[in-house]
């Protein structure tokens, strides 16, 4: 079975640094997704970014970058130039591209950002 | 307006009652789904359904059943409330033609007394 794993409950940055948050997957697939998803206090889940496994170059979407090792199943995410309305709760999420398209999720980080 | 919307956006209710949430959508997608969240669990998928006819379990759906009444429409029932089930519920949709991207609803804080 698919496990999704966030082994930080929780971190801070301060405003205007660089963080990263850590995601580990396990899966015997060779095609499928890996997504990010931003909980902000809201509670509205935004999606922050997204990787296709069959795609080597690490995805990007302005400050938000992903370090992809499809080889050591990990999957983290790089905020740089932090903001405070970055403070939220992280999810890690894979989904497989055939079958079943049943999405898993990780336990989630949350994110501080200090001013 | 919400591409997905539910409502209540939030509720209390009791032990033993039933109570249904409900969850509409404007994006046309096929896939719908119902989550939920507690603290330090994540999301854990409670049931999903690919079109109208198709209804199928998740990981924790004991205590919980579903109707999709059209494609745009997909209800969370539990008929016996108990304080367990207290928690955040999400409703999401996903189109199998774009790539995996889920789109979630605001979500429903479902507290049982």
């Amino acid at each position: 079975a698919q496990t999704v794993t966030q082994s930080q409950p929780e971190m801070s940055v301060q405003e205007a640094e660089t963080v990263t948050l850590s995601c580990t997957y396990d899966t015997s697939e060779s095609d499928y997704y890996l997504f990010w998803y931003k909980q902000p206090p809201s509670r509205q889940m935004i999606l922050v970014i997204r990787q296709e496994a069959y795609k080597q170059q690490n995805a990007t979407e302005n400050r938000f970058s992903v370090n992809f090792q499809k080889a050591a199943k990990s999957f983290s995410l790089k905020i740089s130039d932090s903001q405070l309305g970055d403070a939220a709760m992280y999810f890690c999420a894979y989904t497989q591209t055939s079958g079943t398209y049943k999405y898993i999720f990780g336990t989630g980080t949350r994110l501080k950002v200090l001013a | 307006d919400a591409d997905v919307t539910q409502t209540p956006r939030n509720r209390i209710t009791k032990t033993g009652k039933r109570i249904m949430l409900e969850c509409s959508q404007t994006k046309g997608h096929d896939r719908m789904y119902w989550y939920r969240q507690d603290p330090g669990l994540g999301l854990r998928l409670i049931y999903y359904s690919f079109d109208v006819k198709d209804i199928n379990k998740g990981e924790i759906s004991d205590g919980y059943s579903v109707s999709r009444q059209a494609q745009a429409k997909f209800s969370l029932s539990l008929e016996s409330a108990i304080p367990n089930q207290t928690a955040l519920y999400f409703c999401a949709t996903s189109d199998s033609t774009k790539q995996g991207i889920m789109h979630f609803g605001a979500g429903t804080r479902l507290s049982v007394l």
